[in-house]
Formats: structure tokens, C-alpha cells, sequence
């Protein structure tokens, strides 16, 4: 069974950090692109991030919202994608989910997703 | 960015009725468009990808039409199963962006 499940999300003051993590299992990162998707309580889907896979340099893509203060990153070995989340802001409440791209460049959709993790920024 | 707008943004429909749900995006997607489906408290799952693809698993009762900026998700027979919240996305261009949402109860 193709699965991911994060991990990682509590609540956090402003100002703080956050690390959320992605181990995937029945398939191999390696040649996706792998993304985070977030959806504050209510709300519709947000993207956040990407990160390319090795023949695409491990490059990153951001939403200009989190553009600086967050950064994805993934292991190839531990079959896992990571979010890093700084100087987070109560806006940044939502939960989190990662997902993976799949389909041709330009044809893209996400398959699947995992279970979500929930972030609360608040004092 | 590209917006994405759905409409209508909720409805309410009997088991067995035809629904239509339709996404406007703010400019040419060509056919990079995709539809989920997002159960109470689940998270979202691919019903269709390019546009009017059937993803693996997904009832035959789901079908997609559209190209351009104008595209249409249709269940031809809704069922209880179907109480969800669909969304629309682009893939065309960077940020890939959703539409707001559209979602539908059972009468």
C-alpha cells in the first residue's frame, strides 16, 4: 500500500519553530517531487512548498507566504520529507499535509496524501 | 498566480440526483486540471487528473469535462459516499493553486 504519514505538530507560540516530518512507505521518493500542502481550521487547500527529486537537484519551491521562513528538505535513504517552520505566525495554524507529485511535468496532480498533522500557533 | 474560482460554493442534493460542479480558472490551464475529494475529517484524495481523467479506484459515476479555463466535475448518480467537500486545482504554472471549494450534502 502506497502511504504517508507526518508527524511533528503541536502547538507552538509565535515567533517559534517547528520541524514536521513524512516517512513514506510502498514506494520510493527518490524520483518525486514531494510537496506540503497546508488547510487552516474551515479553510480550503494551501500549497507550500516542494522539493524536486535528485536528477532536479533537490531544488525548492515556496509559497510567497512561508517563502524564508520555511524549508523542505527530504532523505532519499530514510524514504522521508521534512518542513521546517520558522518565526511561524498564528496565520500558520492549520494542518499540515504532505503529498506526492506524480504525472508528467506540466500534468501534475497529488496521490496520494497523507493523514495530515496539525499545527496551532498561539501563546 | 492563477485564481480559481468554483461555484456554486455548496449545494444540497437528494441520493440519485445529477450533480455539476464547475471551476473557472483566471487563465488558460489547458487540460492541467484536477479534481479532489475531501471526506469529513479525511484528507483530500484524486478523483480525476488532466482534466477528465478517472483515477484508479474511483467510481464510474465521476466524470470530468473541460479545457481552457472552464471545467465541470459531474456525479451522475449522487450517493451517501459522496458527502465531501471537491476541489479544483491548476498544474499549468507554479504555484499549482486551488479553488475554494465546493461543498455537498446529502437532502
Amino acid at each position: 500500500e502506497v502511504k504517508l504519514v507526518e508527524s511533528g505538530g503541536g502547538l507552538v507560540q509565535p515567533g517559534g519553530s517547528l520541524t514536521l516530518s513524512c516517512v513514506a512507505s510502498g514506494f520510493s521518493i527518490n524520483d518525486h517531487y514531494m510537496d506540503w500542502v497546508r488547510q487552516a481550521p474551515g479553510k480550503g487547500l494551501e500549497w507550500v512548498g516542494r522539493t524536486r527529486n535528485k536528477a532536479n537537484r533537490y531544488t525548492t519551491d515556496y509559497a510567497a507566504s512561508v517563502k524564508d521562513r520555511f524549508t523542505v528538505s527530504r532523505d532519499d535513504s530514510k524514504n522521508s520529507l521534512y518542513l521546517q517552520m520558522n518565526s511561524l505566525k498564528t496565520e500558520d495554524t492549520a494542518v499540515y499535509y504532505c503529498t506526492r507529485e506524480v504525472g508528467a511535468t506540466g500534468s501534475n496532480w497529488y496521490e496520494p496524501w497523507g493523514q495530515g498533522t496539525l499545527v496551532t500557533v498561539s501563546s | 498566480d492563477i485564481q480559481m474560482t468554483q461555484s456554486p460554493s455548496s449545494l444540497s442534493a437528494s441520493v440519485g440526483d445529477r450533480v455539476t460542479i464547475t471551476c473557472r480558472a483566471s487563465q488558460s490551464v489547458n487540460n492541467y486540471l484536477n479534481w479532489y475529494q475531501q471526506s469529513p475529517g479525511k484528507a483530500p484524495k484524486n478523483l480525476i487528473y488532466a482534466a477528465s481523467n478517472l483515477q484508479s479506484g474511483v467510481p464510474s459515476r465521476f466524470s470530468a469535462s473541460g479545457s481552457g479555463t472552464d471545467f465541470t466535475l459531474t456525479i451522475s448518480s449522487l450517493q451517501p459516499e459522496d458527502l465531501a467537500t471537491y476541489y479544483c486545482q491548476q498544474s499549468y504554472s507554479d504555484p499549482f493553486t486551488f479553488g475554494p471549494g465546493t461543498k455537498v450534502d446529502i437532502k
